[in-house]
């Protein structure tokens, strides 16, 4: 399968400061990576879509001057939780889609968590 | 939105029997299905995708779609402990629509 890494893995940071998650493709290059959080024990949450060179699309409730999302080439994608709040503290996951042979397939990051004190 | 229901568990299996996993979707265009494996504290691992009815078989897992149904399965055969985590049914036409998961113990 293709390999999609995120850096950091994990981090903490102090309430009001902005954290950058990096997500990327190593093997493969991706036009549209996806970011998820997931809180303990519930499923994935969709955040938004990002798309190589235009903006990133967010899905209802999730605030995008909060969640910057920047997707500046074919292999990486950056989310940055600007003044981040103990309530941001979460798992952040991103995607990335393979398009091979007339099928789909989207493998995920191994995850960041999020700490903020 | 579509909406993917999987049966909730958690389901509990001997090592060695056969671990049975449903799904079924409610948007009828859905064209691609997949299963994907999450162990505690980690993200989920791409095990099966599948995009037309019938079976479709990787080692010990075999993933069942009928699109008539609206129903996909997936099939673990003889499980072994390290096959219990949470298992997500997916369902795309480009979004992923995930199932609330179903949780997997294999007992030794």
């Amino acid at each position: 399968g293709a390999v999609v890494s995120q850096h950091p893995s994990w981090v903490i940071c102090k309430s009001g400061t902005s954290v950058k998650i990096e997500c990327r493709s190593l093997d493969f290059q991706a036009t549209t990576m996806f970011w998820y959080r997931q809180f303990p024990k519930q499923s994935l949450m969709l955040m938004a879509t990002s798309n190589e060179g235009s903006k990133a699309t967010y899905e209802q409730g999730v605030e995008k001057d909060k969640f910057l999302i920047n997707h500046a080439s074919l292999t990486l994608s950056t989310l940055t939780v600007t003044s981040a709040h103990p309530e941001d503290s979460s798992f952040y996951i991103c995607s990335a889609i393979l398009l091979a042979g007339g099928s789909y397939e989207q493998y995920f990051g191994p995850g960041t968590r999020l700490t903020v004190t | 939105q579509k909406e993917v229901e999987q049966n909730s568990g958690p389901l509990s299996v001997p090592e060695g029997a056969i671990a049975s996993l449903n799904c079924t979707y409610s948007d009828r265009v859905s064209q691609s299905f997949f299963w994907y494996r999450q162990y505690s504290g980690k993200s989920p691992e791409l095990i099966m995708s599948i995009y037309s009815n019938g079976d479709k078989e990787d080692g010990r897992f075999t993933a069942q779609l009928n699109k008539a149904s609206q129903y996909v399965s997936l099939l673990i055969r003889d499980s072994q402990p390290s096959d219990s985590a949470t298992y997500l049914c997916a369902v795309a036409d480009y979004k992923l629509s995930f199932g609330a998961g179903t949780t997997v113990t294999v007992r030794a």
